[in-house]
């Protein structure tokens, strides 16, 4: 089983809104990630948790805020964001070994639109 | 800095061969994958090359060089389901863990 499952699928929000992102593993994956996607460009890394600690932010805007409330779970915060940041916001999991292949596998998706 | 060039468009017909290059300048290289993404979908892994040579995986083979920077996704016997945008990607070693950046994404066409 290789599934991440996110939710919702779709999100439409104001920019004076405060929502949130959900993902979920069930394969004992201890690396958990956040990407935007853009139409028709590739993810871009936003956030790296790893054994439930942030290990990487790729200098995202404090607007997004990401949340690991244990292994299987990996929540994203939104408030006060802006239309440019409607996009597909992809979430992955990985089993977090260092020197294996360490496949990342990707949830479907959240496609946000921000009005 | 990191750079990852893919063609940004390619056609071939059913049942034919289709090469997908990918050229990168990264450091910290620790590995490539090839990633398959249908329009609104996600990503779905298609293999993953750590060593120079070649990876066989049914239809699927990918190659790479670390000594040039290359790599390359081989699909054969296309079929139509085949079209869609292939990523390749390249894992980085920071201190942070370890982290994919993408290339531009090749979106190909299979035509009858």
């Amino acid at each position: 089983d290789t599934e991440v499952t996110q939710t919702p699928k779709h999100l439409v929000m104001g920019m004076t809104n405060k929502k949130s992102l959900k993902c979920e593993q069930h394969m004992g994956h201890r690396a958990m990630y956040w990407y935007k996607q853009k139409a028709k460009k590739p993810p871009e890394l936003m956030f790296v948790y790893s054994y439930e600690k942030l290990s990487i932010n790729e200098s995202v805007p404090s607007r997004f805020s990401p949340e690991c409330p244990n292994s299987s779970l990996l929540n994203l915060h939104l408030h006060a964001l802006q239309p440019e940041d409607s996009a597909l916001y992809l979430c992955a999991s990985s089993q977090g070994q260092f020197g294996r292949p360490d496949t990342q596998y990707f949830g479907p998706g959240t496609r946000l639109t921000v009005l | 800095g990191q750079n990852i060039d893919q063609p940004t468009e390619m056609t071939a017909t059913e049942g034919a061969i289709v090469q997908i290059n990918c050229t990168y300048q990264t450091s910290g290289f620790n590995g490539l994958f090839w990633y398959q993404q249908h329009a609104g979908e996600a990503p779905t892994f298609l293999s993953y090359n750590v060593l120079d040579g070649l990876e066989e995986k049914g239809r699927f083979s990918s190659f790479l060089s670390r000594s040039k920077g290359y790599s390359y996704l081989l699909l054969k016997e296309l079929q139509m389901k085949d079209s869609a945008s292939y990523l390749c990607a390249v894992r980085i070693l920071t201190g942070g863990g370890n982290k994919l950046t993408f290339g531009t994404g090749t979106q190909l066409k299979v035509e009858l």
